[in-house]
Order: structure tokens, then sequence, then C-alpha cells
């Protein structure tokens, strides 16, 4: 009930196109929903979060979408960039423990030129 | 300003030797996180410590210990290395000790191998 599971591995975008990643949850308790941002030899770097009770937000070309129902939520970037190449991991936590995350295993995204 | 800031960046060990790790968090942030990063996978949560009290233990053998000091830095130790311990370790910070503003901002580890 603690994983978070996530999808694609690895993903090649065109420039100029949408990238598309996918996680899915378990625990019901889970109520927060960030995604993170790592490039090689840095630490992750929050991008875009999302609570239970909208089904999506968008920050800039980051939008995350929510079904509560279905238990998943993706990260869309839009107009991907060379430059947004990079791993990208999901994450969940509870209330009261939103620094004990549980994180995806990640997706490594190629933006081409 | 400076963000979380740990030492060493990178360290090797060989097998059954103790490692100390180190993290300054963000000035003003009261809680810190650890967390291992073993390649290719995402980061499993550790400890958390807030005020210098553990707030949450992950998964992780008894050798794996931190400690919180009032200026709220931290240190982890491992004892008893194993070659499985080699990973990224990451210190997170973040204001609250529930984290409620919902963001930790991560360091950007150390690098333990193992031999």
């Amino acid at each position: 009930q603690q994983q978070v599971k996530q999808s694609p591995q690895s993903l090649i975008v065109q420039k100029g196109g949408i990238s598309i990643i996918n996680c899915a949850y378990e625990n019901t308790a889970f109520d927060y929903f960030p995604w993170y941002q790592q490039f090689p030899g840095k630490g992750p770097a929050l991008l875009i979060a999302i609570r239970p009770d909208v089904s999506e937000k968008k920050e800039g070309r980051f939008t995350i979408s929510f079904n509560k129902s279905a238990k998943q939520f993706s990260l869309h970037i839009m107009d991907s960039q060379p430059g947004d190449s990079a791993t990208y991991f999901c994450a969940a936590s509870r209330q009261g423990a939103t620094n004990k995350l549980i994180f995806g295993t990640g997706t490594l995204l190629a933006v081409q030129p | 300003d400076a963000g979380v800031t740990q030492s060493p960046t990178h360290l090797i060990k060989t097998r059954g030797q103790h490692v100390t790790l180190r993290c300054s968090p963000i000035s003003g942030h009261k809680s810190v996180s650890w967390y291992q990063q073993v390649l290719g996978q995402g980061p499993q949560f550790i400890f958390q410590y807030y005020e210098k009290e553990e707030r949450g233990r992950g998964n992780f053998p008894d050798r794996f210990s931190a400690r919180q000091f009032p200026n709220y830095s931290s240190e982890l130790n491992v004892n008893a290395l194993l070659l499985g311990d080699s990973a990224l370790y990451l210190c997170a910070s973040s204001l609250e000790g529930t984290g409620a503003t919902g963001e930790l901002f991560f360091g950007e580890g150390s690098r333990l191998t193992v031999l």
C-alpha cells in the first residue's frame, strides 16, 4: 500500500512536443502529490504539487492531472524543451507526514532538438 | 541565500567501516529529513528530525542513525557498512515538522561508495 508506481521508465520527445508521465498509488491516505525534477549530479527539485481537492493544477508549461477515483495522477509538460531533459519523480505523502515522501521509480526524459 | 548544504560530496569506504554525513538546512528551516537514493531508483525515506527530535523513521536497519543539533544541522551515521549501502544520500529541509508548506528542499547529496 506504500508503493507509487511510475511509468514510463524512459521517454523521448521531440522539441515542442508534449511529455506525459503517469503515476498510480494505492494508499488512500495519501493527500499530497508532488513532482520532482532531478538533473545529473543534483538533488531533486520540486516542480509542481497537487492536493486531491482539485483535479488539475497548471504552472507555466507544467500541468498535473489528478484522478482521485482511479488513484492516478500525471505530469504533462507542454512545448517540451531540451532543457527539460532530466529525471522526473512523482511522489506521495499523507497529512501530518509530508516530509515522508514515497517516490516513484523515476522517468528519464530526453527532449530531442 | 544558501540552500541545503551537504558534506562530504563524495566518499569511498570499505565494508565494515562507519560513515558520518552532514547536512546544514536552509536558514530558518527547523526540519531535516534524510533519503537514500540508489542508482536508477527514487529516493527512499530514512529519517526526519524536527526540533532535535525524531519525527519519522523509514524501513532501514539499526545500523542507520541520525541526530539534529541545536542549530538544526544534522548528521546521518551508518555503521558496519555493506556494499548495498552504496548510494546518494540526500538531505532535505523544510520549515515545519509536518511539512505543512508541502515543500522539501533537497541538497545535492553525498555520494557514498562502499568497496
